[in-house]
């Protein structure tokens, strides 16, 4: 099977722009969660989608926001650039099994650099 | 909410000795635990988790890892470590209390190998 696989990989934008993440799961991979990566911050939880629902949410503003499609694929968009969203931006992909038990498993991230 | 805590942001160590990476959660009546390995310019991938059973887990690449429920404690060992083993490790919990089971991650902890 093909693993996570997320576009683009590198992305350099400027403060105010907005941006679109795509992420694809593994096959019958339900479950699409979003993570910030920062040195600062460590992994932070953004999202989680379930057959299109948006089922968890972390703590990031209105300006962060996601969806997912009919396949299970994902995007997340962020809008209004800040540096501070200067991050690795990963997707992780689990056939729930039960709760809380799910392996995670995760795509090579984009980068995401705003000057 | 969960709280996981890595002790050590880095741990040098030189090929062929041993190492342990320390990991501590907050307490809760039935967590399941996780360690995830990244190396350079990837995504995560599961080393292994433990879910309920006996306390040592074995997962890839020759770690263990032990679930000590009086310490809340999930440390990763493994007895002969590898310059390829340098990568970033995660420690991660989830639960069922409260209908979030995303996974909460550690801060990370980076092994840098010696040769």
């Amino acid at each position: 099977k093909a693993g996570v696989t997320q576009t683009p990989r590198y992305l350099i934008k400027t403060r105010g722009q907005q941006v679109t993440l795509s992420c694809s799961p593994i096959s019958g991979h339900r479950s699409v969660s979003w993570y910030q990566q920062t040195p600062g911050q460590g992994l932070q939880f953004l999202f989680e989608y379930f057959s299109e629902t948006q089922r968890n949410k972390g703590n990031f503003p209105g300006r962060f926001s996601g969806r997912q499609f009919s396949n299970s694929r994902s995007e997340m968009n962020v809008s209004t650039l800040e540096l501070g969203d200067s991050a690795l931006y990963l997707c992780a992909s689990s056939p729930p099994a039960g709760r809380g038990t799910d392996t995670q498993y995760f795509g090579p991230g984009t980068r995401l650099t705003v000057l | 909410a969960q709280s996981v805590t890595q002790l050590d942001s880095q741990v040098p160590v030189f090929e062929e000795a041993p190492v342990e990476l320390r990991c501590n959660y907050s307490s809760s009546v039935s967590v399941y635990l996780f360690w995830y390995v990244q190396y350079p310019n990837q995504g995560l991938q599961l080393l292994l988790k433990y879910l309920s059973g006996s306390t040592l887990v074995k997962g890839i690449n020759g770690f263990e890892a032990e679930f000590n429920k009086s310490q809340t404690s999930f440390h990763l060992r493994k007895p002969s470590v590898h310059i390829s083993d340098t990568a970033e490790y995660f420690c991660a919990v989830s639960d069922s209390a409260g209908g979030s089971y995303i996974p909460t991650f550690g801060r990370g902890t980076s092994l840098i190998v010696h040769p």
